[in-house]
């Protein structure tokens, strides 16, 4: 069964400190896709990154990077020079392999920046 | 531009009332899902559809029913609410072929039981 864990419930850093928000995921799956979504206050999840299970170069997106590490079943998420935009809660997924399309949430991080 | 939109953003219903939350999504997309939002627990999946008139039990199906008669709406139905279904509920759609599984929300209800 999929499972993902992001141990942090809640981060608080000032405005312009990197921060890492850390997501270890779990499945027997050999192909699978792993994402990171961002939900503002507003409440409507966005999609950030999608990475798949063959794929373990780090990618980086402005201020973001995304670390994945097979070994360690990890992907995890750096916001370098935080800015109060970056606030919002932050879920990591991980897809299944049922035909489905359905993927699989961790319970989120609640990432505060303070200016 | 991709576009899931819910009836409501907030809803206040009474115990045991019959309650209905709509999904409407432009992209022409087979996959539909309802998940609900709780502190803690990150989003659990409710319901899914992959087609019209189709649809599959997730995690936590139990106090709710869907319907899918076309192929842009997605309804959850709570059929006698109760103070325990109180939870934002997101509405997601994806491609059905899509390799990426990506899913696309809505803004969300958030649904208050009294």
């Amino acid at each position: 069964a999929q499972k993902v864990t992001q141990a942090q419930t809640e981060i608080s850093v000032v405005e312009k400190e990197d921060v890492t928000l850390d997501c270890v995921y779990e499945t027997r799956d050999t192909t699978y896709y792993l994402f990171w979504y961002k939900q503002p206050p507003s409440g409507e999840l966005v999609f950030l990154i999608r990475r798949n299970s063959f794929d373990e170069q780090n990618e980086i997106s402005g201020r973001y990077s995304w670390n994945f590490q097979k070994s360690t079943s990890s992907f995890n998420f750096t916001i370098t020079a935080s800015q109060v935009v970056d606030s919002a809660v932050y879920f990591c997924a991980l897809s299944d392999q049922t035909g489905a399309n359905n993927l699989f949430f961790g319970t989120g991080t609640r990432l505060t920046v303070i200016p | 531009d991709v576009k899931v939109t819910q009836s409501s953003r907030y809803l206040v219903k009474r115990t045991g009332e019959k309650v209905f939350l709509e999904c409407v999504q432009d992209m022409d997309h087979e996959n539909m899902f309802w998940y609900r939002q709780d502190p803690g627990l990150g989003l659990r999946l409710i319901y899914f559809s992959y087609d019209v008139k189709m649809k599959e039990k997730g995690d936590i199906p139990e106090g709710y029913s869907v319907s899918r008669e076309k192929k842009e709406r997605f309804s959850l139905i709570l059929e006698s609410a109760s103070t325990n279904q109180t939870s934002m509920y997101l509405c997601a759609s994806s491609l059905r072929l899509a390799v990426s599984y990506e899913q696309y929300f809505g803004p969300g209800t958030r649904l208050t039981v009294t």
